[in-house]
């Protein structure tokens, strides 16, 4: 089964430009979540989809939104971008194994955003 | 909120064995994971526990008691490979749904010494 791949790998853009970030999970799994992750900071959770549907949410502002789409290929997205959103995005796939079932998540490679 | 405390960064040599601690404070407590981070790369499962107890895999061994929200993560017969962070993550039990966000650690940061 071929992993949890995230497009584009590296990003540069501006202080209050845009950007859109992809995530397609392993197949199968219908759950995605994102993830920030600098240095400071470590992980911090951004918010997880289920089935086209948000079901958890971070803290984060409302310039950082997400959306999940009926083959559970997930985009985020940040908008008027700060110096301090420069960090490693990770997004995660879980499977859903119902009541009582462990469900792993597996991180993509991540897209690392630079903002300038 | 969640309280996770690991260690930030821990030293051994090659061929030792380490021992990475993490210990918790959350409630509706739905399991605990390790992940391994090598620089510049994703997280990798590393183990799960959701039941107290020793689960062992190869080098790598995870202990977890819930009544003193504590676990750890054991290495073994250490290589150099082996560097990297070590994320420690507690699942919660989500609403209306068997499944939970995970809350992670800061990162245990070892570095192996030939």
């Amino acid at each position: 089964k071929a992993g949890v791949t995230q497009t584009p790998r590296y990003l540069i853009k501006t202080r209050g430009q845009q950007v859109t970030l992809s995530c397609s999970p392993i197949s199968g799994h219908r759950s995605v979540s994102w993830y920030q992750q600098t240095p400071g900071q470590g992980l911090q959770f951004l918010f997880e989809y289920f089935s086209e549907t948000q079901r958890n949410k971070g803290n984060f502002p409302g310039r950082f939104s997400g959306r999940q789409f009926s083959n559970s290929r997930s985009e985020m997205n940040v908008s008027t971008l700060e110096l301090g959103d420069s960090a490693l995005y990770l997004c995660a796939s879980s499977s859903w194994g119902g009541q009582g079932v462990m469900e792993t998540q597996y991180f993509g490679p991540g897209t690392r955003l630079l903002v300038l | 909120g969640q309280n996770i405390d690991q260690p930030t960064e821990m030293t051994a040599t090659e061929g030792a064995i380490v021992q990475i601690n993490c210990t918790y404070q959350t409630s509706g407590f739905n399991g605990l994971f390790w992940y391994q981070q090598h620089a510049g790369e994703a997280p990798t499962f590393l183990s799960y526990n959701v039941l107290d107890g020793l689960e062992e895999k190869g080098r790598f061994s995870s202990f977890l008691s819930r009544s003193k929200g504590y676990s750890y993560l054991l290495l073994k017969e250490l290589q150099m490979k082996d560097s990297a962070s070590y994320l420690c993550a507690v699942r919660r039990v989500g609403r209306g749904s068997t499944l939970g966000r995970l809350y992670f650690g800061r990162g245990t940061q070892l570095t192996v010494w030939p």
